[in-house]
């Protein structure tokens, strides 16, 4: 989606927090931003949602920025298995239109 | 539960070809959405089914088609294959009662190589 920008590569210590940014500028009131993550040779898997407000799960965080236009998911303590392409995805009806994904490494 | 299943993983098909990939949604799922996944265009939302209808569709020639059957199994099918084609196709199912923010589940893709 060329309206959802993302950071091609992002690196990461083991067990530090990891923010990965996503610009979604032309969004819409009610379109959801969801954040999934896929591994190599593996389906997108879902990590978190959100529409307005914040959110946590077991997962990660997620923070929306006040306007909507961007928003941060927040990883609290990176782990090797953590190391996939995270994807920053607008849910525009029924349709998921993904930005271009985040590549993160984590380092020993 | 089981998770969303997609046959075959891989396929090689030759210019001109057809193919048909099969994927089948987690239990009690109603939606079916297929996507294609290639390194230049990234992921891209190629149709979604509910209930044995095409609910939305996305910007793909009319040689990209599907269907869904009452058991919500779902196929695409791809006539007459070109080199651009090759890609991962991956199906993800949800509920499907149409909720805004519904979660998807993927399979782990079917892998498509045109020669």
């Amino acid at each position: 989606d060329a309206k959802t920008t993302q950071p091609n590569s992002m690196e990461s210590n083991e067990e530090e927090p990891v923010h990965l940014p996503c610009n979604h500028s032309t969004i819409s009131g009610t379109d959801y931003i969801h954040w999934y993550r896929q591994l190599p040779s593996q389906g997108p898997e879902y990590v978190i949602h959100g529409l307005t407000s914040n959110v946590n799960n077991r997962m990660a965080s997620l923070a929306i920025a006040e306007d909507r236009k961007s928003s941060t998911l927040i990883l609290h303590r990176a782990t090797l298995r953590d190391a996939a392409v995270y994807y920053c995805i607008r849910n525009y009806g029924q349709n998921f239109v993904f930005g271009p994904g985040t590549r993160l490494s984590v380092l020993p | 539960k089981a998770g969303v299943t997609q046959t075959p993983r891989y396929l090689i098909k030759t210019r001109g070809q057809q193919v048909t990939l099969s994927c089948s949604p987690i239990s009690g799922h109603r939606s079916v959405s297929w996507y294609q996944q290639t390194p230049g265009q990234g992921l891209q939302f190629l149709f979604e089914y509910f209930s044995e209808t095409q609910r939305n569709k996305g910007n793909f020639p009319g040689r990209f088609s599907g269907r869904q059957f009452s058991n919500s199994r779902s196929e695409m099918n791809v006539s007459t294959l070109e080199l651009g084609d090759s890609a991962l196709y991956l199906c993800a199912s949800s509920g499907g009662a149409g909720a805004k923010g519904e979660t998807q589940y993927f399979g782990p893709g079917t892998r498509l190589l045109v020669l």
